[in-house]
């Protein structure tokens, strides 16, 4: 049981290149996340997913796209990679409402992104 | 959602306890309490929920006001792993929302050998 586990873990982009990250789990869960951290700051909601072909729009969405066309992946891009989208990305997953264990978040060890 | 205030930063001894604080003075009925913490260079983990009672598991006890309006997260025995940054949220029951997790800065403890 991996867990959640995210590809690559490290990428150095130049601006204006575009490029996807992958999160899978094997845990069956219906709710995906992807988060950022910028440097000394707690994790911001990029965009969601509550189950497989849904995604919806986080507190940061601008400049990256997801996708949840299988159940145990959700992909983010970056169209047009900039400077300001360096930082550390992390996916999440967890079970529907009401379900045993439905309260943990699961987090993947993160992408760390440069963009130059 | 409700905000939570914790200090920036602890210390303490390996192998004593550890009481972290967290102010939620405009905390709900229904909102959870979580803690999360977040080892270097990893994802946040897991550590603890309630919603009024005391809890206990076997990485921490959650202690929580009569008021509900703070929280202690206390290590029992700190060790040098436990150095992290530990985040106290507040969460919704959240049948039918995003329930994602809103994140502060948490406090970060520095345990020294």
């Amino acid at each position: 049981n991996a867990g959640v586990t995210q590809t690559p873990k490290f990428r150095v982009l130049k601006t204006g290149q575009s490029m996807t990250l992958l999160c899978a789990q094997d845990m069956n869960h219906e709710y995906m996340y992807w988060y950022r951290q910028d440097p000394g700051m707690g994790l911001r909601l990029i965009h969601y997913s509550v189950g497989e072909g849904t995604t919806a729009k986080g507190e940061v969405p601008d400049g990256y796209n997801v996708s949840r066309l299988k159940k145990q992946n959700f992909l983010l891009g970056l169209e047009s990679a900039a400077p300001s989208q360096t930082s550390v990305y992390f996916c999440a997953s967890q079970d529907s409402p009401g379900l045993a264990g439905s309260d943990t978040q699961y987090f993947g060890p993160g992408t760390r992104l440069t963009v130059l | 959602d409700a905000k939570t205030t914790q200090p920036n930063s602890m210390e303490s001894n390996e192998e004593e306890p550890v009481h972290l604080p967290c102010n939620h003075s405009t905390i709900s009925g229904t909102d959870y309490i979580h803690w999360y913490r977040q080892l270097p260079s990893q994802g946040p983990e897991y550590v603890i929920h309630g919603l009024t009672s005391n809890v206990n598991n076997r990485m921490a006890s959650l202690a929580i006001a009569e008021d509900r309006k703070s929280s202690t997260l206390i290590l029992h025995r700190a060790t040098l792993r436990d150095a992290a940054v530990y985040y106290c949220i507040l969460r919704e029951n959240y049948g039918g929302s995003q329930g994602n997790l809103i994140f502060g800065k948490g406090t970060k403890l520095s345990v020294k050998p």
